[in-house]
């Protein structure tokens, strides 16, 4: 079936604005991550949804980062007032069941461009 | 999560096998070792995962010490395709996160 898919692909926006980043898990999956890489970094965690359960945001660099999950379907990563040190590429994952053994699903991604 | 250690890079020539290691001393009994790459441009991909006993898929083997200190993953024959970031992590039981470090970056030559 279809992977992870992410939109847009690629976002410029100038400093200051606010961006919706979108994320289409695997179907039936009720784990779904938002992770960030800065150019030349390992990714960080920014934050983890599973099914009906308070969503683990641990990960929010600050309160301008919020992220919501319909259900056990899409989610939509928002950046408010954005800043120059936003700039990555945002990574969307899912997985079925949560726990030690299973398998994270990423997308392609969404680079953002802050100028 | 437990940390790992990995060296920066790795070179290999193409055919041949990689053995690309990793150190977690300090793993707990119920640490999974899983193994994840992303090529240039592309998201992480799952590569292989193992608990106590070494384990074999299509596209790697993974070797875990009798201790579980530390593993190596190993690519029986590179390609150039395998050309990419190999990041070793430790996972417990009831959190979903992964924490990336800095990987391997493995270069291979044809």
């Amino acid at each position: 079936g279809a992977g992870v898919s992410q939109s847009p692909s690629n976002k410029v926006t100038e400093k200051g604005k606010d961006v919706e980043l979108r994320c289409d898990p695997i179907s039936g999956h009720t784990a779904l991550y938002w992770y960030r890489q800065r150019l030349g970094q390992g990714l960080e965690f920014l934050i983890y949804f599973q099914g009906n359960s308070a969503p683990d945001k641990s990960g929010l660099p600050s309160d301008r980062f919020s992220a919501e999950r319909t259900g056990e379907s899409v989610s939509t990563l928002t950046i408010q007032r954005t800043q120059q040190e936003d700039s990555a590429v945002y990574l969307c994952a899912s997985s079925f069941p949560p726990g030690g053994a299973d398998t994270q699903y990423f997308g392609p991604g969404t680079r953002l461009t802050v100028l | 999560d437990a940390k790992t250690t990995q060296p920066n890079s790795m070179e290999s020539n193409e055919e041949e096998p990689v053995h690309l290691p990793c150190n977690h001393s300090t793993i707990s009994g119920t640490d999974y070792i899983h193994w994840y790459r992303q090529l240039p441009s592309q998201g992480p991909e799952y590569v292989i995962h193992g608990l106590t006993s070494n384990v074999n898929n299509r596209m790697a083997s993974l070797a875990i010490a009798e201790d579980r200190k530390s593993s190596t993953l190993i690519l029986h024959r590179a390609t150039l395709r395998d050309a990419a970031v190999y990041y070793c992590i430790l996972r417990g039981t009831s959190y979903g996160k992964l924490t990336f470090g800095q990987g391997t970056i493995l270069t291979v030559h044809p």
